[in-house]
């Protein structure tokens, strides 16, 4: 039950788009399209924004999306909003769960 | 409203004993698996353990195997995380959530292990 890789932070402009990648192994990512993507500002629970690796859920913005390459599946936040400054946090639930280290994104 | 409320979080000693409960509604519970997922303070969403709509299937992380318990009781609506033999390392605030993948979260509660 190793956790998977993601970035500690990044940033980007308002309007811009930025990246976050969550690199797992063979056995989660690469095997599965079971990979989620959530969000969570402090203090709040986190939500739901991407499931089975690039779908989203009903209410969530389109400049949200999801992606993945072998081992690695992609979030990609276009459009960057002041609002979106959170935590993001990778998860893959083939079997058991696990989840990223998150990503703590600033919006310049 | 789909919701879920977690409640019974609380100060307890090292070694011993605490019954979280989740309470579903807004939705048909029994169609559902159901997960516990922990934040220690400052730190990252660790999975804990996972049950089946049916109680058929149960999961959990190694760090809590052995010494937590996951149920549900399907005419209550109702999700539980028996946890004993408490650590400090247990402390952080659980979340009861819906599904796979995690699609409703509760607001959480807050479990310390201190002496």
């Amino acid at each position: 039950q190793s956790a998977l890789t993601q970035p500690a932070s990044v940033s980007g402009s308002p309007g811009q788009s930025i990246t976050i990648s969550c690199t797992g192994t063979s056995s989660d990512v690469g095997s599965y399209n079971l990979v989620s993507w959530y969000q969570q500002h402090p203090g709040k629970a986190p939500k739901l924004m991407i499931y089975e690796v690039s779908k989203r859920p009903s209410g969530v913005s389109n400049r949200f999306s999801g992606s993945k390459s072998g081992n690695t599946a992609s979030l990609t936040i276009s459009g960057l909003q002041a609002e979106d400054e959170a935590d993001y946090y990778c998860c893959s639930y083939a079997g058991v769960t696990v989840f990223g280290g998150g990503t703590k994104l600033t919006v310049l | 409203e789909v919701q879920l409320v977690e409640s019974g979080g609380g100060l307890v000693k090292p070694g011993g004993s605490l019954r979280l409960s989740c309470a579903a509604s807004g939705f048909t519970f029994s169609s559902y698996s159901m997960n516990w997922v922990r934040q220690a303070p400052g730190k990252g969403l660790e999975w804990v353990s996972s049950i089946s709509s049916s109680s058929s299937y149960i999961y959990y992380a190694d760090s809590v195997k052995g010494r937590f318990t996951i149920s549900r009781d399907n005419a209550k609506n109702s999700l539980y995380l028996q946890m004993n033999s408490l650590r400090a390392e247990d402390t952080a605030v659980y979340y009861c959530a819906r599904e796979e993948y995690l699609d409703v979260w509760g607001k959480g509660t807050t479990v310390t292990v201190s002496s």
